[in-house]
């Protein structure tokens, strides 16, 4: 398995701002995946983030909002802008095993809450 | 495009005793790869167990073994001898084969241990 951390753990932010929320990983990777948890929800999938080309979007979420950094191949940052209270989630990145690369693994998580 | 369900919102069961939840998905492939994760109240995501479409033998970790019937496209998650540290949500998530592709996750089920 890989070892991931992210940062913040948990943020209180006020709404119109932006935050950015970063990825570590212990090894090279070459993709990186961004996950959103809304309160009581099930985890839906923001983007896909591969070093040195732009992160791919799912349906419902947009760069403008969402923008997402990928400089090298063990981290990532992912910035919810201008945020609404309707953004307070828990947000988790994720990579492939090193050795199962059919599995993914997931960071520690951000929560947010935006007031 | 594929969907994971999971109809069983809440479960509870007494230490020690066993406890199935249950999880169907829709897909058109015929190789595909199944996932269980638990996710604490700390909120770190947690591969429980794996399956591989293509195998036909049910995938087993310790307590937790699963009964994947591929034609009426079942992967439930069976916990033996429950400990209270079994107490999270438990979600059912389905990947297609390729690499670096997406999880798509069931609902959750939150699992409660009555000591």
């Amino acid at each position: 398995s890989a070892v991931i951390s992210q940062k913040p753990s948990r943020d209180i932010c006020q709404r119109g701002t932006s935050l950015t929320i970063q990825c570590q990983v212990d090894s090279q990777v070459t993709m990186m995946f961004w996950y959103r948890q809304q309160p009581g929800q099930s985890l839906t999938l923001i983007a896909t983030a591969n070093q040195g080309s732009e992160a791919t979007y799912e349906s419902g979420f947009v760069i403008d909002k969402f923008p997402i950094s990928r400089p090298n191949l063990t981290f990532s940052t992912l910035t919810v802008s201008n945020m609404s209270p309707e953004d307070s989630s828990i947000y988790l990145c994720s990579v492939e095993g090193r050795t199962s690369t059919d599995t993914q693994y997931f960071g520690p998580g951000t929560r947010l809450t935006v007031l | 495009a594929q969907t994971v369900t999971q109809s069983q919102p809440e479960m509870s069961v007494q230490e020690a005793e066993t406890v199935t939840l249950s999880c169907t998905y829709d897909t058109s492939e015929s190789d595909y790869y199944l996932f269980w994760y638990k996710q604490p109240p700390s909120r770190q995501m947690i591969l429980v167990i794996r399956q591989e479409a293509y195998k036909q033998q049910n995938a087993t970790e310790n307590r937790f073994s699963v009964n994947f019937q591929k034609a009426a496209k079942s992967f439930s998650l069976k916990i033996s001898d429950s400990q209270l540290g079994d107490a999270a949500m438990y979600f059912c998530a389905y990947r297609t084969p390729f690499r670096n592709e997406k999880l798509t996750f069931g609902t959750g089920t939150r699992l409660t241990i009555i000591p």
